[in-house]
């Protein structure tokens, strides 16, 4: 069974400041897609950005990237310049027969 | 589009009664899956439906659990009994037959749940 492991549970940045959030997961899978999922405190779960594993390309999405290492199998997302907006829990979500989330870092933005 | 709809946002019940959560999800969506999110063990996958058909329940924690889909654009989760455990945030999300691997899933607003 794969898992996903968020190692840091709770991670705080200035505002305007970059921060990186850590996720590994385990898979024998050759093919697959991981997720980041952003909960805000609405509790609605709003996907920010996507990485289909086959590509070698990291995804970018304006201010969010991931820096993708398969053969580490380490999935993090990096958000530049940090707005107050982006305080929530994020989510590392692994998908290969249905989606596996790691359990959340909580970020929050300072002003 | 709506997106995926749950009610009620919030339940709370006294323990040993029945619940149930209902989901609407996106039209034209052929996957249905229900999520439990609680702080102790996070965000478990209770159940999946393609076109209707239950496709994988092994998260179900018990037989007090049970999930129907009576058609495309509607389902729901019963708790028989409930009990003060089962207290947490029930998501449903929905997507599309080539959506899963190349999107993700639409979540609803959840229902959190509480058993007093």
């Amino acid at each position: 069974a794969q898992t996903v492991t968020q190692s840091q549970p709770e991670m705080s940045v200035q505002e305007a400041e970059t921060v990186t959030l850590s996720c590994t997961y385990d898979t024998s899978e050759s093919n697959y897609y991981l997720f980041w999922y952003k909960q805000p405190p609405s509790r609605q779960m709003i996907l920010v950005i996507r990485q289909e594993a086959y590509k070698q390309q990291n995804a970018t999405e304006n201010r969010f990237s991931v820096n993708f290492q398969k053969a580490a199998k380490s999935f993090s997302l990096k958000i530049s310049d940090s707005q107050l907006g982006d305080t929530a829990m994020y989510f590392c979500a692994f998908m290969g027969d249905d989606m596996r989330f790691g359990a959340g870092t909580r970020l929050t933005v300072k002003p | 589009d709506a997106g995926v709809i749950q009610s009620p946002r919030h339940e709370v019940t006294e323990m040993g009664q029945e619940v149930t959560l209902r989901c609407k999800p996106i039209s034209g969506h052929d996957y249905l899956f229900w999520y439990r999110q609680t702080m102790m063990r996070g965000l478990e996958l209770l159940i999946y439906f393609n076109n209707n058909v239950p496709i994988d329940d092994s998260g179900m924690p018990e037989d007090r659990f049970s999930a129907k889909m009576p058609n495309a654009s509607f389902s729901t989760l019963k708790i028989q009994p409930s009990e003060p455990r089962d207290s947490a945030v029930y998501f449903c999300a929905s997507s599309p037959m080539d959506g899963p691997l190349r999107y993700g899933y639409t979540f609803g607003s959840g229902t959190r749940l509480t058993v007093v």
